[in-house]
C-alpha cells in the first residue's frame, strides 16, 4: 500500500497571502489529522476529519480551517498568513475514529515558509 | 490524556551503549499508546505501539518499550544504539472514546555519538 502522501512539499508565501495543503491517506483510512510543527511549540494538533466531518480540533484560530473529500483527501487553508506560521505541517492517517485498529501513519509533511 | 511528558529533551549517548527514553501520561480514561521516530525533514514513523496484552512491546530497529499502568509510564528502551538511531522520539497517547484523541509529548532528541 502506498503511505500517506502530502503536496507541496516546499511552499514559500507572504505574509497577508493564503495557503492550501493537500493530503492523500492511506487507502482504506478514513481519518485524517493535521499537526504543525515548529521548533518552539513542537507539535501541535491542529484538527481530525473522519467522514468528512471535523470530529477533533485542537487550539487554533480560525484563520487555520479543513475539510474532507468523499474519498478521504484532505486539505488544510491557512488564510491571512503571519510570520509564526511557519513550520512543518503533517497529516497523518488511520482506519477509522477509534478501535483497535487506531494507529496513526504520518505523511512527510509540507515545509511552509512565511516571509 | 490530560498530558504527555518526555522528560528529557535530549539524551546524549554514545554508540552501542543502552539507552533509556522517558514516557508518563496522565489519563482518567484507559488508552493506547505510541512511540515515534522522526528523522531530520522527514515525517513520524511508527516505532512500536502498545494496545492490550503484554505490557512488554516489541517494535522495529531493536526498540522495546513497557507499559506500567500503575506508574502510568511507557518508557523506550534499546541495548545497544547506532549512529543511525540519532533522531527525535515522540511519545504519544491515544484515549479510547472521544474518538480515541491523540496526544503528543514534547519529544526527546538523542544524540548517538562514535
Amino acid at each position: 500500500k502506498a503511505g500517506v502522501t502530502q503536496t507541496p512539499r516546499y511552499l514559500i508565501k507572504t505574509r497577508g497571502q493564503q495557503v492550501t495543503l493537500s493530503c492523500s491517506p492511506i487507502s482504506g483510512h478514513r481519518s485524517v489529522s493535521w499537526y504543525q510543527q515548529t521548533p518552539g511549540q513542537g507539535l501541535q494538533f491542529l484538527f481530525e476529519y473522519f467522514s468528512e466531518t471535523q470530529r477533533n480540533k485542537g487550539n487554533f484560530p480560525g484563520r487555520f480551517s479543513g475539510r474532507q473529500f468523499s474519498n478521504s483527501r484532505s486539505e488544510m487553508n491557512v488564510s491571512t498568513l503571519e510570520l509564526g506560521d511557519s513550520a512543518l505541517y503533517l497529516c497523518a492517517s488511520r482506519q477509522t475514529s477509534g478501535g483497535t485498529t487506531d494507529t496513526q501513519y504520518f505523511g512527510p509533511g509540507t515545509r511552509l515558509t512565511v516571509l | 490524556a490530560q498530558s504527555v511528558t518526555q522528560l528529557d529533551s535530549q539524551v546524549p549517548v554514545f554508540e552501542e551503549a543502552p539507552v533509556e527514553l522517558r514516557c508518563n501520561y496522565s489519563s482518567s480514561v484507559s488508552v493506547y499508546l505510541f512511540w515515534y521516530v522522526q528523522y531530520p525533514n522527514q515525517g513520524l514513523q511508527l516505532l512500536l505501539k502498545y494496545l492490550s496484552g503484554s505490557t512488554l512491546v516489541k517494535g522495529i530497529n531493536g526498540f522495546e518499550a513497557e507499559f506500567n499502568k500503575s506508574q502510568t509510564s511507557f518508557h523506550l528502551r534499546k541495548p545497544s544504539v547506532h549512529i543511525s538511531d540519532t533522531a527525535e522520539y515522540f511519545c504519544a497517547v491515544s484515549e479510547m472514546g472521544n474518538f480515541n484523541k491523540f496526544y503528543f509529548g514534547s519529544g526527546t532528541k538523542l544524540n548517538v555519538k562514535p
